[in-house]
């Protein structure tokens, strides 16, 4: 079945700093998501994206969906203490599938 | 209040048992889903539901059954619970009739599951 590999698998940054992630897929995907999951909660979306090449921003993230539509990364500005959790990046195929592809997630922490 | 609630929340409980886990929404969607997230795995679909006479197996589906009682509710069970059914459960929803959008999905807060 389709895989997406996100890396990295962790990342400790130091507040202020800005950060990078991103997702692979050996398959196409015709929607890209990512979510954050905070401690003792479930995933949020936090930015959906539909077109090949779509740079899309929420706030101090920003996503792309990758030319190939094989990849996507999401890019944090300036870090503060409560971006610290989860992110999943998720894929799917189809634009309604109704079922999505989720990375294994990046675990990030800031340090004040 | 929530839209997506689970219940219980926590559980504790011994090799062997019957468990039932239980998601509401008040979101109006047609379409849920149940996923079990393992640290470092990620979430790996267990079963997905698009209305209430639909019922799909996801990646994981052994030793776990469904039950969409109606279009607001969709339980999971564990038969006959084994220590590596201990994860964190979540259930989510999607809305069908978003069009592009439809894939966007709205989780519950979680359950932790402990089989003892």
């Amino acid at each position: 079945g389709q895989q997406l590999n996100q890396s990295p698998q962790s990342m400790f940054i130091q507040e202020g700093e800005d950060v990078s992630m991103n997702c692979t897929s050996s398959s196409i995907f015709n929607t890209w998501l990512w979510y954050k999951q905070e401690p003792g909660e479930g995933p949020v979306l936090l930015i959906a994206l539909y077109k090949a090449g779509e740079l899309t921003s929420n706030g101090r993230l920003t996503a792309q969906f990758g030319i190939t539509r094989k990849d996507s990364f999401l890019n944090i500005s300036a870090s503060i203490p409560s971006d610290v959790g989860i992110y999943f990046c998720a894929g799917a195929f189809n634009t309604n599938a109704g079922k999505s592809t989720f990375g294994d997630g990046t675990t990030l922490t800031v340090k004040p | 209040d929530a839209d997506v609630t689970q219940t219980p929340r926590n559980r504790i409980t011994k090799t062997g048992k019957r468990i039932m886990l239980e998601c509401s929404q008040t979101k109006g969607h047609d379409r849920m889903y149940w996923y079990r997230q393992d640290p470092g795995l990620g979430l790996r679909l267990i079963y997905y539901s698009f209305d209430v006479k639909d019922i799909n197996k996801g990646e994981i589906s052994d030793g776990y059954s469904v039950s969409r009682q109606a279009q607001a509710k969709f339980s999971l069970s564990l038969e006959s619970a084994i220590p590596n059914q201990t994860a964190l459960y979540f259930c989510a929803t999607s809305d069908s009739g978003q069009g592009t959008k439809s894939n966007e999905q709205f989780f519950g807060p979680g359950t932790r599951l402990t089989v003892l």
